[in-house]
């Protein structure tokens, strides 16, 4: 079975530019969960999907932003890079908000 | 706040010797507490975790943890480390569905 996959790999942007991350959860999972691990340090969560719907959202500010669609797959947007957004993107899923999340590889954002 | 500490940000072993990775939670309640590595580049996976019942937990690739509601702690122990175990090891809690993970011990082992 394939688990949580992720689009691109690899991403350069530069500062005031938009990106669109990708994530496809594993066959089944509804739940889709956001974090951002910048160099250095542990993960650090930006939102949690489930059932189309935002169940939970961290710390960040209003220029990230995220959906789920009806095929429980999710999109990562962020608005008006900044140099500080440079970081692994990681998507985790999971049968519900609940349950033991999976997680990706992961997206490598860098911002110029 | 919910917080995890790793207060060792580096660690060198040599291959074989025996292992113990330190890992301090704050949680009001009853915690939820996972253990993943990350090799380098990759994303993270789950070695072992607690919810409730024996303290002493099993996972993979021979890791160990204890629970110690007393100290606070989770440590991640392991009797013999293979050079294949280098990577950065993380922590986590859960509260209220999401994860809060620790800083990360990167982990070397030497031949």
């Amino acid at each position: 079975d394939a688990g949580v996959t992720q689009s691109p790999t690899h991403l350069i942007k530069t500062r005031g530019q938009h990106v669109t991350l990708r994530c496809s959860p594993i066959s089944g999972h509804k739940s889709v969960s956001w974090y951002q691990q910048v160099l250095g340090q542990g993960p650090q969560f930006i939102f949690q999907y489930y059932e189309k719907e935002e169940r939970g959202r961290g710390n960040f500010p209003d220029r990230f932003s995220a959906r789920q669609f009806p095929n429980y797959s999710s999109e990562l947007n962020v608005n008006a890079l900044l140099l500080g957004d440079s970081a692994l993107y990681l998507c985790a899923s999971s049968l519900d908000p609940t349950d033991e999340q999976f997680f990706g590889p992961g997206t490598r954002l860098t911002v110029l | 706040a919910q917080s995890v500490t790793q207060p060792d940000i580096h660690i060198t072993v040599s291959e074989g010797a025996s292992l113990e990775l330190r890992c301090n939670y704050s949680y009001g309640a009853t915690p939820y507490l996972f253990w993943y590595v990350q090799s380098p580049g990759q994303g993270l996976q789950l070695l072992l975790k607690y919810f409730s019942g024996d303290t002493l937990v099993q996972g993979i690739k021979g890791f160990e943890a204890e629970f110690k509601r007393s100290q606070s702690s989770f440590n991640l122990r392991k009797p013999s480390v293979h050079w294949s175990d280098a990577a950065e090891y993380f922590c986590a809690v859960e509260d209220t569905d999401k994860l809060i993970f620790g800083t990360g011990t990167r982990l070397q082992v030497f031949p």
